[in-house]
């Protein structure tokens, strides 16, 4: 069964740092893109960017580009995003989902940031 | 950047009803198009792909259609686990992906 397992919800400061977690199981976690996507509270959907776990080859949103950073430890098939510096309009839901034949179709159960002073 | 528009905002209807939602695009990016539903507190489930093939596992009330800058999917009889948002996706290039505003169907 294909599975994609985020990490935990975070609350966070204003200018620190966070990284969270997509573990992906139950397929060959290398030969697929990884999709991260963002839901602002009461929001739609917004599209981060994509790794390829084999290569790590990349690609950013540029909404995002600059903002946060994709990568992938394919040892432990997981892939991650994180920021160096938060601020408050990070706060949402993100998910990580599996990019097959050119759409998602397993999503994470969704990780929720608070950025908050 | 491909934007979609989604119409209409909100769609009240009963179960049993069909519905019929719309996703519009800027510019035409052959049928590169998916539909997605999300539940309160649920991550987003793919229904349909390049524009009109269901994906596995979802039921055949659910069809989509179009091509080019309109698109649309259709619920032919609602069921009261269908009462949800819908968005679509665009994928016209790898890299470039968005979704719409989506569309929320709700218990008249």
């Amino acid at each position: 069964e294909v599975q994609l397992v985020q990490s935990g919800a975070e609350v966070k400061k204003p200018g620190e740092s966070l990284k969270i977690s997509c573990e992906g199981s139950g397929y060959n976690f290398n030969n697929d893109w990884i999709d991260w996507v963002r839901q602002s509270p009461g929001k739609g959907l917004e599209w981060l960017g994509i790794i390829y776990p084999a290569d790590s080859d990349t690609s950013y949103s540029p909404s995002v580009q600059g903002q946060v950073t994709i990568s992938v430890d394919k040892s432990i098939t997981t892939a991650y995003l994180q920021w160096s510096s938060l601020k408050a309009s990070d706060t949402a839901i993100y998910f990580c989902a599996r990019r097959n034949g050119g759409y998602d179709d397993y999503w994470g159960q969704g990780t929720l940031v608070t950025v908050s002073s | 950047e491909i934007v979609l528009t989604q119409s209409p905002a909100t769609l009240s209807l009963s179960p049993g009803e069909r519905a019929t939602l719309s996703c519009r695009a800027s510019q035409d990016f052959s049928s590169y198009l998916a539909w997605y539903q999300q539940k309160p507190g649920q991550a987003p489930r793919l229904l349909i792909y390049d524009a009109s093939n269901r994906a596995t596992g979802i039921p055949a009330r659910f069809s989509g259609s179009g091509s080019g800058t309109d698109f649309t999917l259709t619920i032919s009889s609602l069921e009261p686990e269908d009462f949800a948002v819908y968005y679509c996706q665009q994928r016209s290039n790898w890299a470039r992906v968005t979704f719409g505003p989506g569309t929320k169907v709700d218990i008249k």
